[in-house]
């Protein structure tokens, strides 16, 4: 069974651009978040899609944003890129929402580096 | 507020050495909590989740609400063993987890 996909698995950018990222949950899973590692900080919770839904969201600014496509497949846009963006972003998928207990499986995921 | 407290960065055990990575909690409800392991160059993988009251390789780790404390333990440290380990916590409906800092476990030969 596939695990967890993120593409790509690095990229480079420049302060104000936009970048997107991918991830293809495990088969069954439907939803998907997303959580932030930067240097210092620790893994931060981003997003949390489910159905096709964004069910909540950590506490970072809008341009953070995303979707789930009816694959379950999602994307994560960060828009105006500063700096402090630089982090490895790590896509997870689980089973619906409302099971207790149930784990979240990661990626490996994908490393931005903004200059 | 919702928090977890791993207070070691890092662990250094020898080989055949008992060995206990602290995690402490703060969480209104019933807490839901893990234990994920990060190997060298791996992914971020599930390694225990106190429902279950399972021990994968070795390592156990018990819920004690009255000290707010979910303590990963093994009893014999294996070189294999050396890796960057989270407990994190899923609180209510958000499902959103909650990680700690982390704490390196550097098993010594």
């Amino acid at each position: 069974e596939a695990g967890v996909t993120q593409s790509p698995t690095h990229l480079i950018k420049t302060r104000g651009q936009q970048v997107t990222l991918r991830c293809s949950p495990i088969s069954g899973h439907t939803s998907v978040y997303w959580y932030q590692q930067a240097l210092g900080l620790g893994l931060q919770f981003l997003l949390w899609y489910d159905e096709g839904e964004e069910r909540n969201r950590g506490n970072f600014p809008p341009r953070f944003s995303g979707r789930q496509f009816p694959n379950y497949s999602s994307e994560l846009n960060v828009n105006a890129l500063e700096l402090e963006d630089s982090a490895l972003y790590l896509c997870a998928s689980g089973v619906a929402r409302g099971s207790s207990n149930q784990p979240q499986h990661f990626g490996d995921g994908t490393r931005l580096s903004i200059l | 507020a919702q928090r977890v407290t791993q207070p070691e960065k890092l662990l250094s055990v020898f080989k055949g050495a008992p060995v206990e990575l602290k995690c402490n909690y703060s969480y209104s409800g019933s807490p839901e909590l893990f234990w994920y392991v990060q190997y060298s160059r791996q992914r971020l993988q599930l390694l225990l989740r106190h429902i279950s009251r399972e021990s994968i390789k070795g390592f156990t780790a018990d819920l004690n609400k009255g000290e707010t404390s979910f303590h990963l333990k093994k009893p014999f440290a294996q070189e294999e063993d050396s890796a960057m380990y989270y407990c994190a916590l899923k609180g209510g409906a958000t499902n959103k987890l909650i990680f700690g800092t982390g704490t390196l476990l550097a098993v010594q030969p």
